[in-house]
């Protein structure tokens, strides 16, 4: 079965600051791996994905995305935070056999200081 | 392109009475569509997979006579929370496939918020 940890369940950072959000995965293939953002009471916002091929995914919005085999696990990241950016960021793995299918982490809620 | 949308936004009914919830895909046809409940400050939880024309698959401790799952057309699935109460009270997120594109990408509509008196 595939499984998604989010480590931090909440994070602080500044505004202008550089922001790196966890994710680990447990699957017994190559994934299929996705960040959303979910904006307070909002549906999800897909930012990246990987599949296959270049390791280093960018995404809307500035962001990225860097899969690590040898760790089970693809952190987002943003080298400049914007206040706009604060809102809830949740990593999903879906099968290969059935990618449409994702399982979610809990999600990390980003708060962005002034 | 590739928008859901979901109607309604947020609905409150009493204990008791059925709601219905649509979500449709407004510029793509979808064979596949997901439905996810979401309590606050939690994970999504995915609570069945309609498939346009036949039954829905439910998981694992979700009630297929309470969620009733309709998908009758390319770009409409409805969910039917029947006898609702308190604990049915979420927010209900569906998604979608877009037929014919790439099968891995989930495109989600804004939500159901549910509150049951």
């Amino acid at each position: 079965a595939q499984s998604v940890t989010q480590p931090d369940i909440h994070i602080t950072v500044s505004e202008g600051a550089s922001l790196e959000l966890r994710c680990n995965y447990s699957y017994g293939a190559t994934p299929y791996l996705f960040w959303y953002v979910q904006s307070p009471g909002q549906g999800l916002q897909l930012l990246l994905k990987y599949f296959s091929g270049d390791t280093l995914v960018q995404g809307i919005k500035g962001f990225e995305a860097e899969f690590k085999r040898s760790q089970s696990s693809f952190n987002l990241r943003k080298p400049s935070v914007h206040w706009s950016d604060a809102a809830e960021y949740f990593c999903a793995v879906g099968a290969s056999t059935n990618a449409g299918k994702s399982t979610f982490g809990d999600g990390t809620t980003l708060t962005v200081k002034p | 392109g590739a928008v859901v949308s979901q109607h309604p936004s947020w609905v409150i009914c009493k204990s008791g009475t059925s709601v219905k919830i649509e979500c449709r895909s407004l510029d793509f046809q979808a064979t596949t569509m997901f439905w996810y409940r979401q309590f606050p400050k939690q994970s999504l939880m995915l609570m069945a997979t309609s498939n346009e024309g036949s039954k829905a698959t439910y998981e694992q401790g979700v009630e297929k006579d309470k969620f009733l799952i309709n998908h009758a057309s390319l770009t409409l699935s409805t969910l039917t929370v029947t006898s609702a109460h308190p604990e049915d009270s979420s927010f209900y997120i569906c998604s979608a496939l877009a037929t014919g594109l790439d099968q891995e990408t989930q495109y989600f509509g804004p939500g159901t918020r549910l509150l049951v008196l």
